[in-house]
């Protein structure tokens, strides 16, 4: 079935560093990708999307690439600050479903 | 605008114990999804309606799972009887017709004793 692999699982930067965070996906039909921030105690937040049809999009410190042909994705988070620091979701939507496939999550530590 | 509120935050339970969440969306939005959430996973879905009509529930276990949203706007899930595996996050989101941003609420923490 579809499946999304995320990587890593946990990852610890110095404030200011930037921070990457990788996503592969099986299903070829996927058109959708978001990116949701998960605080503690809070639910999903998302954070940034992006759709097939383009190949990076960027908001201010976040930014998102995606490589259809290797079926692959990343979230960019260029000058870390402590609050950055929470657990982030990729998720990947095949065209047509509503289904989305969650990976299993980074938990991103910025050390002041 | 009020985000999608959940109820209760937490609920702690002796297995076999019935128990049920209620959520409530953000006005407007037809679509309503109750997701599972494992300590250090991701949501996984486990019903999704559109309006009052549930269109997914194939990954809800119907042996002790149900769910059900009337008049198209607040849902409850209930579990009955729970099971020490049940304890997990239970999410509720919801969004505007197409997919797009998933608007969560804050989770329903369950432990089953």
């Amino acid at each position: 079935g579809e499946n999304v692999e995320q990587h890593p699982s946990t990852l610890s930067v110095q404030e200011g560093d930037s921070a990457v965070i990788k996503c592969t996906y099986s299903d070829s039909a996927s058109n959708y990708f978001p990116w949701y921030k998960q605080e503690l105690g809070k639910g999903p937040q998302l954070i940034i999307d992006i759709r097939s049809n383009v190949g990076e999009k960027k908001d201010q410190r976040i930014a998102v690439t995606l490589n259809k042909t290797a079926k692959h994705f990343s979230l960019h988070i260029t000058e870390t600050q402590p609050e950055d620091s929470a657990v982030y979701f990729c998720a990947a939507i095949p065209l047509g479903t509503y289904k989305y496939i969650f990976g299993t999550g980074t938990r991103l530590k910025v050390l002041a | 605008e009020a985000g999608v509120v959940q109820s209760p935050r937490y609920k702690i339970i002796e297995k076999k114990q019935p128990v049920a969440f209620w959520c409530n969306p953000i006005s407007g939005h037809n679509t309503l999804y109750w997701y599972l959430q494992n300590l250090g996973q991701g949501p996984e879905l486990l019903i999704r309606y559109e309006n009052e009509e549930a269109v997914d529930d194939s990954q809800l276990p119907k042996d002790r799972f149900s769910a059900e949203r009337l008049k198209g706007v607040d849902s409850t899930l209930k579990i009955q009887p729970a099971e020490l595996g049940d304890s997990a996050v239970y999410l509720c989101a919801s969004s505007p017709q197409g997919v797009g941003e998933l608007f969560f609420g804050e989770g329903s923490r369950l432990t089953v004793l």
